[in-house]
């Protein structure tokens, strides 16, 4: 089946760790997104992703950064700059005219 | 950007009753809206888009409306089922945007009881 995957699902991260989430996708989509999700708040975009070797800033994208190398990958690196990281993560994908295909998402906490 | 608004964070509704969601946005009116649904600890599921030029939607259950004048959608589902039970999201894209970013509400959660 075609779909995301993304991992781990859990994560721990400790203060002034850098931690990397991994996104997969077997889509063959050319856009991918990266949205943090905080409880009673909606979605909000950190980057995107529209080809290879390319990527812009969402709207929080201070203390994160990203690479995409390979279509079928947009690892989301959370870094020791962001101040508050806990919160779900979730990876998409997006094919024009259709909605995005979300990825499991990996919840981060920092201990 | 997009304001969106999600009216009631939660909605309780008896099993075979229509439960109806409003999504309403404040700036430019969208090229088409998009309801996804939530489980638990899992990534929002696409149910529908429904385009500027199209009034109403339908998929099996499911019954969406886009409203210009008002700014407003009106996301239905008939003859609920306890299964029904998620959250609820509404979603509109960056005008004039090529690279289909999405703006999101914060969601409505419904419970539907036997």
């Amino acid at each position: 089946d075609g779909g995301i995957t993304q991992s781990p699902k859990y994560l721990f991260r400790k203060e002034g760790q850098n931690v990397t989430l991994s996104c997969e996708q077997n889509l063959n989509h050319d856009a991918m997104y990266w949205y943090r999700q905080d409880p009673g708040q909606g979605l909000r975009l950190i980057y995107y992703s529209q080809i290879v070797n390319d990527f812009q800033k969402g709207d929080i994208a201070e203390g994160y950064s990203v690479s995409r190398e390979k279509k079928e990958s947009f690892p989301l690196t959370v870094t020791s700059a962001q101040k508050n990281p806990t919160a779900f993560y979730l990876c998409a994908t997006h094919r024009t005219s259709l909605g995005y295909t979300f990825g499991s998402g990996t919840r981060l906490t920092v201990v | 950007s997009q304001k969106i608004e999600q009216n009631s964070e939660a909605l309780n509704i008896q099993e075979g009753k229509t439960a109806t969601l409003t999504c309403n946005y404040t700036n430019y009116s969208p090229a088409y809206l998009q309801w996804y649904r939530q489980d638990p600890g899992r990534g929002p599921v696409f149910l529908l888009l429904i385009r500027e030029n199209e009034k109403e939607k339908r998929k099996e259950r499911l019954k969406v409306t886009f409203d210009t004048t008002l700014k407003q959608s009106l996301f239905h589902i008939t003859a609920s089922q306890p299964a029904d039970s998620a959250t609820y999201l509404c979603a509109l894209p960056d005008r004039g945007s090529t690279l289909g970013r999405l703006y999101f509400g914060r969601g409505t959660q419904l419970t539907v009881w036997p």
